[in-house]
């Protein structure tokens, strides 16, 4: 069974740039969810796709803006990168949305490390 | 406003004693509360969770306490490993399974 896989892993951006992070999903998964975890700090919660569509989003401005396909894979894309961007992002794949199944937890990938300069 | 608060940014324990890590949180109205440990460079991976009807959950060596009244979670490791040395975070749904996590907390086992 594959996890998670993001890529990259590692990438360098200078602000005003863009940049698009993927990332595939675990086999049998359908949401996906996107974290930013700056340095010293907890995951902040993104965005969730369900099925292709948004199905949640945190304090993130539009700029921060996301797919999913048909296979489940996903990405997500920042415009105009600010320095503040520089984080850890984090990709999350579980088979649904819900919780209290306890099956729904999330299997993350190991992230992407962005810095922007 | 940081909905789950990890107050100890760092543990360190001697092997085979008990590590505790603790969480607060501000809604009350938090329904379930996971743990995920997170070693370099790879992805947090999920420990153990907690409904909110419960006030204990024990798997294996881990255990979480969850006291309602007082907003506050935390996790037992008896006996703590160096295997056990990463960071652990803890989590609330903000809905279904799109959390809050507190900012972590590291814990060091020395052998």
């Amino acid at each position: 069974e594959t996890g998670v896989t993001q890529s990259p892993t590692h990438l360098i951006k200078t602000r005003g740039q863009q940049v698009t992070l993927r990332c595939s999903s675990q086999s049998g998964h359908n949401t996906v969810s996107w974290y930013q975890q700056a340095l010293g700090q907890g995951p902040q919660f993104i965005f969730q796709y369900y099925r292709e569509e948004e199905n949640g989003r945190g304090n993130f401005p539009p700029r921060f803006s996301g797919l999913q396909f048909p296979n489940y894979s996903s990405e997500l894309n920042v415009n105009a990168l600010e320095l503040d961007d520089s984080a850890l992002y984090l990709c999350a794949s579980s088979p649904g949305t819900s919780i209290h199944s306890g099956a729904n937890v999330l299997t993350f990938g190991a992230g992407s490390r962005l810095t922007v300069l | 406003d940081q909905q789950v608060k990890q107050n100890s940014p760092s543990l360190s324990v001697q092997e085979g004693r008990i590590s505790i890590l603790n969480c607060d949180y501000t809604n009350s109205m938090f329904d379930y509360f996971l743990w995920y440990k997170k070693y370099p460079a790879e992805g947090p991976t999920f420990l153990i969770s907690i409904s909110s009807i419960k006030d204990k959950n024990e798997d294996g060596r881990f255990t979480v306490f969850l006291n309602k009244s007082a907003k506050h979670l935390s996790l037992h490791i008896v006996p703590s490993q160096p295997g056990d040395s990463a960071v652990y975070f803890c989590a609330a749904p903000r809905t279904g399974n799109q959390f809050y996590f507190g900012t972590g907390t590291s814990l060091t086992v020395i052998p």
